[in-house]
């Protein structure tokens, strides 16, 4: 089934380590994006890639870094994690940057930084 | 700055009509989403609206006033499956989405 996956499903974390969430798209979208939920706060957008090779900064970047190497694949990175970045992490993925596509969002990450 | 608010929770009955509000203020507008969540689950999407007024798909509407701002997802015949949050957001003039917190709705026997 085409579609969205992220590895992992849930991490607990020391503070201060380095931690890569995954996240891989088989429905050759060319735009993908990361996101955070906390409760009572919308969706806040982290790192996007219109394409793949380019990436762009989003609402809260700091503290995290991206990269796209390819079409299907989308990490997102935590150099040295705090627990203020305890939350959930959606990737999500869209045919055209740009323009009005739905956005299609993967399981979900649960992180908690301790 | 952009905002987008949405009640926090409502609760309603199983076969009822239950509306949710979103208002908004944006740097430019290319369209509102609505979207489905159940808990510990991703998003879904449900509807798409870039003009004025109501768009219909089953037994979800979804309405749109760019004058006022405004939007509503209009769930009718009410099933316990629906019991969900549903987020509001906003395409902005840079394409990026503004998402609201999320209304959870709560649906009773």
């Amino acid at each position: 089934i085409a579609g969205i996956t992220q590895a992992p499903t849930s991490q607990i974390l020391a503070a201060g380590r380095r931690m890569t969430l995954r996240c891989t798209q088989d429905m050759r979208h060319n735009a993908m994006y990361w996101y955070r939920q906390d409760l009572g706060l919308g969706l806040r957008l982290i790192h996007y890639s219109n394409t793949a090779g380019t990436t762009g900064k989003g609402e809260v970047p700091d503290g995290y870094s991206v990269s796209r190497a390819n079409t299907d694949d989308f990490p997102l990175t935590l150099a040295s994690a705090v627990p203020s970045q305890t939350s959930v992490y959606f990737c999500a993925s869209s045919d055209s940057p740009g323009n009005t596509d739905t956005q299609y969002f993967g399981p979900g990450t649960r992180l908690t930084v301790l | 700055g952009q905002n987008i608010d949405q009640p926090t929770e409502m609760t309603a009955t199983e076969g009822a009509i239950v509306q949710i509000n979103c208002t908004y203020q944006t740097s430019g507008f290319n369209g509102l989403f609505w979207y489905q969540q159940h808990a510990g689950e991703a998003p879904t999407f449900l509807s798409y609206n870039v003009l004025d007024g109501l768009e219909e798909k089953g037994r979800f509407s979804s309405f749109l006033s760019r004058s006022k701002g405004y939007s509503y997802l209009l769930l009718k015949e009410l099933q316990m499956k629906d019991s969900a949050s549903y987020l509001c957001a906003v395409m902005d003039s840079n394409y990026q989405l503004i998402w609201g917190a999320g209304t959870k709705l709560i649906i009773k026997p």
